[in-house]
């Protein structure tokens, strides 16, 4: 049983490119969740999913998109990045409807130059 | 909207010594409350948790009591290991699945 898996654990990117953060789980929890994690400002949400097919957004979805085509993965899409996305990326998922013990994974630490 | 405040840190204590690592909110009702623990390198791991008001949540020694009166959940433990080094987050339940965290604050811990 892995739990949360995230790849890769560290990225660096120019400014305009692209690029998908992976997550899966092998818990079968129907709730899926991207945060990023900036000094000084705690986690915040961007993403969240209740279920295959089923996304909707946090409070910083702005250059972001998801999807969750099954249960067990939620990959986190940068459509054209920037350095204001500089940051650490956590997924994270719960068992429970309104679950709040969720189970996070390692992290990615991206740069954007 | 919501919110979490935590004290600033870092915390920095000997081996042994009394920890306490202040957390306010402000919420509408009377959401749980949560002390998540990241370690060096990690995720974040629940730690304990709260449902509701007076109820204590405890964990590895660690204790933290929900306060509407002073809207509080203060993290407490009587004697802190060098393996407590981490940083430490409160957090609310904000609504579906969501949870809204403080800032965060690093504890160290010296033998």
């Amino acid at each position: 049983n892995a739990g949360v898996t995230q790849t890769p654990k560290f990225q660096v990117l120019k400014t305009g490119q692209s690029m998908t953060l992976q997550c899966a789980q092998d818990m079968n929890h129907e709730y899926m969740s991207w945060y990023r994690q900036d000094p000084g400002m705690g986690l915040r949400l961007i993403h969240y999913s209740v279920g295959a097919g089923i996304t909707d957004q946090g409070e910083v979805p702005n250059g972001y998109n998801v999807s969750r085509s099954t249960t067990e993965d939620f990959p986190l899409r940068l459509l054209s990045a920037a350095p204001s996305q500089t940051s650490v990326y956590f997924c994270a998922s719960s068992y429970e409807p309104g679950g709040y013990e969720q189970y996070f994974g390692p992290g990615t630490r991206l740069t954007v130059t | 909207g919501d919110s979490v405040t935590q004290m600033e840190g870092p915390v920095t204590l000997s081996e042994e010594a009394f920890l306490t690592i202040n957390c306010t909110y402000t919420a509408t009702g009377y959401p749980s409350l949560f002390w998540y623990v990241q370690y060096p390198g990690e995720g974040l791991q629940l730690l304990l948790k709260a449902t509701k008001a007076d109820d204590k949540g405890s964990n590895k020694g660690f204790e933290a009591t929900y306060r509407k009166e002073t809207t509080s959940f203060h993290l407490e433990k009587g004697s802190v290991q060098v393996s407590d080094s981490a940083v430490y987050f409160c957090a609310l339940a904000g609504g579906y699945n969501k949870l809204i965290f403080g800032a965060g604050t690093r504890l160290a811990v010296h033998p």
